[in-house]
Protein backbone atom coordinates (compact mmCIF):
# COMPACT_ATOMS: atom_id res chain seq x y z
CA UNK A 1 0.00 0.00 0.00
CA UNK A 2 1.11 3.22 -0.40
CA UNK A 3 -0.77 4.79 2.54
CA UNK A 4 1.58 6.74 4.86
CA UNK A 5 1.18 5.49 8.72
CA UNK A 6 1.29 8.19 11.19
CA UNK A 7 2.65 8.14 14.72
CA UNK A 8 1.53 8.34 17.28
CA UNK A 9 -1.87 7.64 16.95
CA UNK A 10 -2.82 9.78 19.89
CA UNK A 11 -1.11 12.75 21.37
CA UNK A 12 -2.35 14.67 24.50
CA UNK A 13 -0.53 17.92 25.22
CA UNK A 14 -0.68 20.55 27.32
CA UNK A 15 -1.60 24.33 26.04
CA UNK A 16 2.04 25.84 24.93
CA UNK A 17 3.98 22.58 24.61
CA UNK A 18 5.06 21.79 21.07
CA UNK A 19 3.19 18.60 18.99
CA UNK A 20 5.06 16.81 16.90
CA UNK A 21 3.35 14.06 14.50
CA UNK A 22 5.58 12.00 12.64
CA UNK A 23 4.55 10.25 8.52
CA UNK A 24 6.31 7.47 7.09
CA UNK A 25 5.06 6.19 3.49
CA UNK A 26 6.64 3.36 1.45
CA UNK A 27 7.01 4.58 -2.02
CA UNK A 28 8.96 7.63 -4.30
CA UNK A 29 6.79 10.86 -4.12
CA UNK A 30 6.57 14.17 -5.87
CA UNK A 31 5.19 15.74 -2.85
CA UNK A 32 3.71 15.09 0.80
CA UNK A 33 0.92 17.09 2.48
CA UNK A 34 -0.38 17.40 5.76
CA UNK A 35 -3.95 18.12 6.30
CA UNK A 36 -6.38 18.79 9.43
CA UNK A 37 -9.55 17.67 10.02
CA UNK A 38 -11.64 18.76 13.09
CA UNK A 39 -14.58 16.41 14.22
CA UNK A 40 -17.40 15.73 11.73
CA UNK A 41 -15.76 17.99 9.19
CA UNK A 42 -14.05 18.09 6.01
CA UNK A 43 -9.78 17.99 5.69
CA UNK A 44 -8.60 21.38 5.07
CA UNK A 45 -4.79 21.40 3.81
CA UNK A 46 -1.99 22.69 5.95
CA UNK A 47 1.13 22.70 4.06
CA UNK A 48 2.80 21.05 0.91
CA UNK A 49 6.53 20.03 0.82
CA UNK A 50 8.26 18.81 -2.49
CA UNK A 51 10.33 15.77 -2.59
CA UNK A 52 13.22 18.12 -3.31
CA UNK A 53 12.78 20.34 0.03
CA UNK A 54 13.71 19.44 3.51
CA UNK A 55 12.10 22.05 5.64
CA UNK A 56 8.97 24.22 5.17
CA UNK A 57 7.48 26.79 7.76
CA UNK A 58 3.88 28.49 7.56
CA UNK A 59 3.33 30.33 10.45
CA UNK A 60 3.13 27.95 14.04
CA UNK A 61 3.97 25.11 11.81
CA UNK A 62 6.84 23.38 10.61
CA UNK A 63 7.12 20.61 8.22
CA UNK A 64 10.69 18.61 7.43
CA UNK A 65 10.66 15.89 4.47
CA UNK A 66 13.83 13.19 5.10
CA UNK A 67 13.23 10.93 1.37
CA UNK A 68 15.98 9.11 2.18
CA UNK A 69 13.65 7.03 5.16
CA UNK A 70 10.94 8.09 3.43
CA UNK A 71 9.28 9.96 6.56
CA UNK A 72 7.93 13.61 7.29
CA UNK A 73 7.61 15.69 10.56
CA UNK A 74 4.62 17.90 11.47
CA UNK A 75 5.61 20.53 14.62
CA UNK A 76 2.89 22.54 15.84
CA UNK A 77 5.09 25.33 18.42
CA UNK A 78 2.98 26.99 21.57
CA UNK A 79 -0.25 24.71 20.80
CA UNK A 80 -3.49 26.13 21.61
CA UNK A 81 -6.78 24.11 22.34
CA UNK A 82 -7.70 25.19 19.00
CA UNK A 83 -5.58 22.69 17.84
CA UNK A 84 -6.92 20.17 18.66
CA UNK A 85 -8.26 18.02 15.66
CA UNK A 86 -7.07 14.99 13.84
CA UNK A 87 -3.80 15.53 11.77
CA UNK A 88 -3.09 13.02 8.32
CA UNK A 89 -0.18 13.20 5.83
CA UNK A 90 -1.19 11.96 2.22
CA UNK A 91 1.49 11.47 -0.18
CA UNK A 92 1.42 12.70 -3.98
CA UNK A 93 3.17 9.15 -5.34
CA UNK A 94 5.05 9.21 -8.40
CA UNK A 95 3.10 8.07 -11.77
CA UNK A 96 0.33 7.44 -9.34
CA UNK A 97 -1.75 11.21 -9.65
CA UNK A 98 -3.53 11.13 -7.09
CA UNK A 99 -3.47 11.06 -2.63
CA UNK A 100 -3.15 9.03 -0.25
CA UNK A 101 -4.01 9.22 3.03
CA UNK A 102 -2.38 8.14 6.53
CA UNK A 103 -4.31 6.65 9.35
CA UNK A 104 -3.94 10.27 11.14
CA UNK A 105 -2.82 11.32 14.49
CA UNK A 106 -5.33 12.42 16.57
CA UNK A 107 -4.19 15.88 18.71
CA UNK A 108 -5.87 17.26 21.79
CA UNK A 109 -4.42 20.07 23.60
CA UNK A 110 -5.78 20.62 27.34
CA UNK A 111 -6.30 24.49 27.96
CA UNK B 1 -15.73 30.21 -5.28
CA UNK B 2 -17.80 28.67 -2.55
CA UNK B 3 -15.66 25.51 -2.40
CA UNK B 4 -16.55 21.67 -2.85
CA UNK B 5 -19.98 21.24 -2.49
CA UNK B 6 -21.00 18.18 -1.61
CA UNK B 7 -24.95 16.85 -0.64
CA UNK B 8 -26.98 15.61 0.91
CA UNK B 9 -25.19 16.54 4.19
CA UNK B 10 -26.77 13.53 5.54
CA UNK B 11 -29.18 10.48 4.77
CA UNK B 12 -30.31 8.08 6.42
CA UNK B 13 -31.76 5.07 4.06
CA UNK B 14 -32.95 1.42 4.55
CA UNK B 15 -30.94 -1.51 3.52
CA UNK B 16 -31.41 -2.18 -0.06
CA UNK B 17 -32.73 0.74 -0.89
CA UNK B 18 -30.14 2.83 -3.68
CA UNK B 19 -27.71 6.08 -2.81
CA UNK B 20 -26.87 8.61 -4.90
CA UNK B 21 -24.06 11.05 -3.32
CA UNK B 22 -23.88 14.43 -5.35
CA UNK B 23 -20.47 16.29 -5.54
CA UNK B 24 -19.55 20.12 -7.30
CA UNK B 25 -16.45 21.09 -7.52
CA UNK B 26 -14.16 23.60 -7.42
CA UNK B 27 -14.18 24.90 -11.11
CA UNK B 28 -10.56 24.63 -12.39
CA UNK B 29 -9.61 21.62 -11.00
CA UNK B 30 -9.13 18.94 -13.30
CA UNK B 31 -9.07 15.77 -10.66
CA UNK B 32 -11.72 14.49 -8.35
CA UNK B 33 -11.59 12.31 -5.39
CA UNK B 34 -13.95 10.40 -3.52
CA UNK B 35 -13.27 8.95 -0.26
CA UNK B 36 -14.57 7.14 2.08
CA UNK B 37 -14.08 7.75 6.32
CA UNK B 38 -14.78 5.18 9.01
CA UNK B 39 -13.32 4.54 12.53
CA UNK B 40 -12.22 1.03 11.45
CA UNK B 41 -10.76 1.93 8.38
CA UNK B 42 -9.66 5.48 8.82
CA UNK B 43 -9.69 7.50 5.35
CA UNK B 44 -9.75 5.47 2.25
CA UNK B 45 -9.70 6.71 -1.41
CA UNK B 46 -12.88 5.15 -3.31
CA UNK B 47 -11.89 6.61 -6.50
CA UNK B 48 -10.55 9.31 -8.71
CA UNK B 49 -10.91 10.96 -11.92
CA UNK B 50 -9.00 13.19 -14.22
CA UNK B 51 -10.08 15.35 -16.61
CA UNK B 52 -13.79 13.43 -16.14
CA UNK B 53 -12.06 9.93 -16.70
CA UNK B 54 -12.08 7.64 -14.14
CA UNK B 55 -8.35 6.75 -14.03
CA UNK B 56 -8.35 3.96 -10.64
CA UNK B 57 -11.25 2.74 -9.42
CA UNK B 58 -9.53 -0.41 -7.58
CA UNK B 59 -10.74 1.44 -4.31
CA UNK B 60 -14.67 0.41 -4.65
CA UNK B 61 -15.41 -2.23 -2.71
CA UNK B 62 -17.10 -3.97 -4.79
CA UNK B 63 -20.10 -3.97 -7.84
CA UNK B 64 -22.54 -2.03 -5.72
CA UNK B 65 -20.61 1.11 -5.88
CA UNK B 66 -20.28 3.19 -9.31
CA UNK B 67 -19.18 6.29 -9.50
CA UNK B 68 -19.70 8.65 -12.66
CA UNK B 69 -18.32 12.30 -13.62
CA UNK B 70 -20.58 13.01 -16.89
CA UNK B 71 -18.81 16.71 -16.67
CA UNK B 72 -16.15 18.52 -15.10
CA UNK B 73 -18.85 20.34 -12.29
CA UNK B 74 -20.32 17.30 -11.75
CA UNK B 75 -19.93 14.04 -10.27
CA UNK B 76 -21.74 10.94 -8.07
CA UNK B 77 -21.20 8.14 -6.27
CA UNK B 78 -24.12 5.67 -6.37
CA UNK B 79 -24.36 2.68 -4.18
CA UNK B 80 -27.26 0.22 -5.11
CA UNK B 81 -28.41 -2.02 -3.02
CA UNK B 82 -27.08 -0.25 0.21
CA UNK B 83 -25.96 -2.14 3.27
CA UNK B 84 -24.99 -1.34 6.65
CA UNK B 85 -21.62 -1.52 6.55
CA UNK B 86 -21.66 1.24 3.83
CA UNK B 87 -22.24 3.05 7.05
CA UNK B 88 -19.85 6.31 6.53
CA UNK B 89 -18.78 9.78 5.91
CA UNK B 90 -18.07 9.85 2.49
CA UNK B 91 -16.02 12.94 1.23
CA UNK B 92 -15.39 14.27 -2.25
CA UNK B 93 -12.27 16.16 -2.73
CA UNK B 94 -11.27 17.93 -5.63
CA UNK B 95 -7.22 19.19 -7.26
CA UNK B 96 -5.61 20.58 -9.85
CA UNK B 97 -3.20 17.85 -11.27
CA UNK B 98 0.05 19.72 -12.57
CA UNK B 99 3.42 18.85 -12.33
CA UNK B 100 2.60 16.53 -9.01
CA UNK B 101 -0.95 16.83 -7.04
CA UNK B 102 -1.67 20.20 -5.82
CA UNK B 103 -3.39 20.48 -2.49
CA UNK B 104 -6.48 18.70 -2.17
CA UNK B 105 -10.06 20.75 -1.09
CA UNK B 106 -12.79 18.77 0.15
CA UNK B 107 -16.55 19.07 0.64
CA UNK B 108 -17.99 18.70 3.72
CA UNK B 109 -18.83 15.72 3.60
CA UNK B 110 -22.33 13.25 3.77
CA UNK B 111 -22.75 10.87 6.54
CA UNK B 112 -24.53 8.15 5.46
CA UNK B 113 -26.45 5.83 7.55
CA UNK B 114 -28.08 2.27 6.22
CA UNK B 115 -30.44 1.18 8.98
Amino acid sequence: SQQGEEDPQALSIQEGENATMNCSYKTSINNLQWYRQNSGRGLVHLILIRSNEREKHSGRLRVTLDTSKKSSSLLITASRAADTASYFCATDALGANNLFFGTGTRLTVIP
Amino acid sequence: DAGVIQSPRHEVTEMGQEVTLRCKPISGHNSLFWYRQTMMRGLELLIYFNNNVPIDDSGMPEDRFSAKMPNASFSTLKIQPSEPRDSAVYFCASSFLGRGMAEAFFGQGTRLTVV
